[in-house]
């Protein structure tokens, strides 16, 4: 079975600060099929990164990510008010389409 | 611009099925696959399978085989997801996201806004 685990379970920051979250796939996974998304409460995701690595249309540039094979990281470099959510990472691979279990970035 | 707006909540008794729909709009609705993707009340997000409109293939997770039933209706761009035998453990907001027609990557880039299901007697 194909896992995606996401860490931290939950980020305590303040605005403005730095955060790094993780995502690690059980197998390795082709970057071309890692994406991360945004949620916020009572809302649809929204598709940050694709590719591992490139941003979606109209996303900011303080968000990016990174990684190959099986660790992948997105950073957001100096927080926003409006970047306080929950992330997933997403992979596909074997025909399968698998979630993280999300990172919950709170402020502190 | 694309949107892609679906049907309203529901609420189920144990045993029954339920619809629901996904109409798309501002783009060609057979050229994205449409996948289903459900989160229970405070929880992750579940895929659940995908549809190409244009042929009417399906792929479904093994979890919903037997259980789930994706189609479409090309004349009106709507797809729609059926799922019988609801259970509780059912209850769910249950999207519909678009996935761009490119090999080379996997993503979805438009969802639609949710549907709530509620099972319950």
């Amino acid at each position: 079975e194909f896992v995606l685990t996401q860490s931290p379970g939950t980020l305590s920051l303040s605005p403005g600060e730095r955060a790094t979250l993780s995502c690690r796939a059980s197998q390795s996974v082709s970057s071309s099929y890692l994406a991360w998304y945004q949620q916020k409460p009572g809302q649809a995701p929204r598709l940050l990164i694709y590719g591992a690595s490139s941003r979606a249309t109209g996303i900011p540039d303080r968000f990016s990510g990174s990684g190959s094979g099986t660790d992948f990281t997105l950073t957001i470099s100096r927080l926003e008010p409006e970047d306080f959510a929950v992330y997933y990472c997403q992979q596909y691979g074997s025909s399968l389409l698998t979630f993280g279990g999300g990172t919950k970035v709170e402020i502190k | 611009q694309v949107q892609l707006v679906q049907s309203g909540a529901e609420v189920k008794k144990p045993g029954a099925s339920v619809k629901v729909s996904c109409k798309a709009s501002g783009d060609t609705f057979t050229a994205y696959y449409m996948h289903w993707v459900r989160q229970a009340p405070g929880q992750g997000l579940e895929w659940m399978g995908w549809i190409d409109p244009n042929s009417g293939g399906t792929n479904y997770v093994q979890k919903f085989q037997g259980r789930v039933t994706m189609t479409r209706d090309t004349s009106i761009s709507t797809a729609y997801m059926e799922l019988s035998r609801l259970r509780s453990d059912d209850t769910a907001v249950y999207y519909c996201a678009r996935r761009p027609p490119s090999a080379d990557y996997v993503f979805f880039d438009y969802w639609g806004q949710g549907t709530l299901v509620t099972v319950s007697s």
